[in-house]
């Protein structure tokens, strides 16, 4: 069958620390993957976009890597600040797909002064 | 430029009556779809429609119809509310279809409630 997961509900680290969340997906060829935050009572703001021919991508202190053979892909926050406390969702647009994207539960990040 | 935006923000029903979840947006977006969202299920595709005139089902259909007559606007009405359609639902557009698509901008969200 076909799954997306991150791994982690919930990931708790120190400020200043990089939090590394983790999105693996099964039996989906996907034209790209995408990381999203949401806050508590609000809809998901994008991030990233990595493309299935791309391996990293940098946003001022977000990373997001993307692994095919793995099926894996990884985002990253470095110097985390409390502010970066929310939940984080990947999904990805399978090959074929008109725009329809397959979400992830999400990882609630919190970041502790 | 608003964005994407839905109203009502929270809604009660008791179980049987319908009633349409608004979603306009201001950006010319050819693509737009509507989400639930329940705790432990993440985001579930409702209907989602590439252009004005047509749309399509998603994952979770049922219970739910949508329109496009125009651009703009894709409202998602509920027939007959059911306890089980309690939930978190967003709107959401893309610029365009497919792999061209760049992200999906999201609306605030209507928290529904079905007694």
């Amino acid at each position: 069958s076909q799954k997306i997961e991150q791994n982690s509900e919930a990931l708790n680290i120190q400020e200043g620390k990089t939090a590394t969340l983790t999105c693996n997906y099964t039996n989906y060829s996907p034209a790209y993957l995408q990381w999203y935050r949401q806050d508590p009572g609000r809809g998901p703001v994008f991030l990233l976009l990595i493309r299935e021919n791309e391996k990293e991508k940098r946003k001022e202190r977000l990373k997001v890597t993307f692994d095919t053979t793995l099926k894996q892909s990884l985002f990253h926050i470095t110097a985390s600040q409390p502010a970066d406390s929310a939940t984080y969702l990947c999904a990805l647009l399978p090959g074929g797909s008109q725009g329809n994207l397959i979400f992830g539960k999400g990882t609630k990040l919190s970041v502790k002064p | 430029n608003a964005g994407v935006t839905q109203t009502p923000k929270f809604q009660v029903l008791k179980t049987g009556q319908s009633m349409t979840l608004q979603c306009a947006q201001d950006m010319n977006h050819e693509y737009m779809s509507w989400y639930r969202q329940d705790p432990g299920m993440g985001l579930r595709l409702i209907h989602y429609s590439v252009g004005a005139g047509i749309t399509d089902q998603g994952e979770v259909p049922n219970g739910y119809n949508v329109s496009r007559s125009t651009t703009e606007d894709f409202p998602l009405r509920l027939l007959s509310a059911a306890p089980s359609q309690t939930s978190v639902y967003f709107c959401a557009s893309s610029p365009k279809t497919g792999p061209l698509n760049t992200e999906a901008f999201f609306g605030q969200g209507t928290r529904l409630t079905v007694v």
